[in-house]
């Protein structure tokens, strides 16, 4: 199976900050169809997991710009300019090019 | 308004079964492939079942393969999530997801929770 490497596990940020997190996998991400199967989902304390980036760097509707996905073959990154309080949470990376699908550990992003 | 609403969860003996339900509503439920995701206490997330729009194809990883089995109702638009043979380790929170093809997740239920334990 595919694993899929979150860094850092908690990222302490102060609001108005940028804040990275990081994504590896075990095995490049590019389907045989020449896409990149990689999404990003934020669970917010004590809610379900929302989508925010599909295939790579497409925000999900209604995700602000502050999002930005990045990224190619193993090596990922989700960047979040100007972090707000509605950011907090735990973000997920997520790989539906290899069966099983796989989630990442997930990065708890926290105010410092 | 998209919603998804899960039910069925509970306290179960290892060994026994449980089913899940999740009814769907605000969308043409039939176009749609489904997906079930759960969360162990305080752990992260695991995807345990996915099935085809028309109901025809359905995925598990090896954590349930044989013990677990999804199926939908189109006319229903309900979704369901049969598991026998539960295990201590399948306590969770478990969460049904619209699938957009290649696309992501886009809605989520409130997830319900199932423990396994005598």
């Amino acid at each position: 199976d595919v694993v899929l490497t979150q860094t850092p596990v908690a990222q302490p940020v102060t609001l108005g900050d940028q804040a990275s997190i990081s994504c590896r996998s075990s095995q490049s991400l590019v389907h045989s169809n020449g896409n990149t199967y990689l999404e990003w989902y934020l669970q917010k304390p004590g809610q379900s997991p929302q989508l925010l980036i599909y295939k790579v760097s497409n925000r999900f509707s209604g995700v602000p710009d502050r999002f930005i996905g990045s990224g190619s073959g193993s090596d990922f990154t989700l960047k979040i300019s100007r972090v707000e309080p509605e950011d907090l949470g735990v973000y997920y990376c997520f790989q539906a090019t290899h069966d099983p699908p796989t989630f990442g550990g997930g990065t708890k992003l926290e105010l410092k | 308004e998209v919603q998804l609403v899960e039910s069925g969860g509970g306290l179960v003996q290892p060994g026994r079964s449980l089913k899940l339900s999740c009814a769907a509503s605000g969308f043409t439920f039939s176009s749609f492939p489904m997906a079930w995701v759960r969360q162990a206490p305080k752990k992260g997330l695991e995807w345990v079942a996915s099935i085809s729009s028309g109901g025809g194809g359905t995925y598990y990883p090896d954590s349930v393969k044989g013990r677990f089995t999804i199926s939908r109702d189109n006319a229903k638009s309900t979704l369901y999530l049969q598991m026998d043979s539960l295990r201590s380790e399948d306590t969770a929170s478990y969460y049904c997801a619209r699938r957009r093809t290649y696309a992501g997740f886009d809605y989520w239920g409130q997830g319900v929770m199932v423990t396994v334990s005598s």
